[in-house]
């Protein structure tokens, strides 16, 4: 069966550091991998996409980047966070019914 | 106008109530429809998903879409506490790339 793993579950970041969370899917290939970013009381928004290794799509300027180095593996980065860069961070892979999310990383910026 | 809406809530029923939550979307190419549930500090997971017209019936879950009028929806029959929970409305954009548009989302409390 198919499994999507996300870490860590929580983090705490000063304003200007960089960040790096990780997304990897077992159990399928070629994937289409997502991050949405949630902030509080809010939906989901989506911030990159990819459909095949090195390809990245982002839905939104920010501050943010993706790379997808490995056909299951999914990474978000910034090189310096902003305090608006809090919020919950989900990763999901697409199958061909159904979107699967990670357990999400709670981000907050301080 | 938002791609995907859902009324703003909090929807309040009695336990043993039916609950009743909308969505509508702008994209009239949007070819697959889904509902989330999300406790509070949770990732989303899937309760349906619909793609044509008319109902579906999943247990105490009913999905209803109707394309033309661009709206779905998702009742909950015989509710219950452990229902309650934020409910997201999601659209798969037409293309390849089968992204979700979500909406804000719908909080629903099931009072015992």
């Amino acid at each position: 069966s198919q499994t999507i793993h996300q870490w860590p579950a929580t983090l705490v970041q000063p304003v200007g550091s960089p960040l790096s969370l990780e997304c990897t899917v077992e159990g399928t290939s070629n994937p289409n991998l997502y991050w949405y970013r949630q902030a509080a009381g809010r939906g989901l928004q989506l911030l990159f996409y990819s459909v095949g290794i090195g390809q990245i799509s982002s839905e939104v300027p920010q501050n943010l980047s993706a790379s997808r180095p490995q056909d299951r593996q999914f990474i978000l980065s910034s090189k310096k966070l902003l305090l608006s860069d809090s919020g919950f961070y989900l990763c999901a892979w697409r199958s061909t019914v159904e979107a699967f999310f990670g357990q999400g990383t709670r981000l907050t910026v301080v | 106008q938002k791609e995907v809406e859902q009324n703003s809530g909090p929807l309040s029923v009695p336990e043993g109530a039916i609950a009743s939550l909308n969505c509508t979307y702008s994209d009239r190419g949007s070819q697959s429809f889904f509902w989330y549930r999300q406790y509070s500090g949770k990732s989303p997971e899937l309760i349906m998903f619909i793609y044509s017209n008319g109902d579906k019936e999943d247990g105490r879950f009913t999905a209803q879409l109707n394309k033309a009028s661009q709206y779905v929806s998702l009742l909950i029959r015989d509710s219950q506490p452990s229902d309650s929970a934020t409910y997201l409305c999601a659209v798969q954009r037409p293309g390849s790339a089968r992204q979700l548009t979500f909406g804000s989302g719908t909080q629903l409390t099931v009072l015992p």
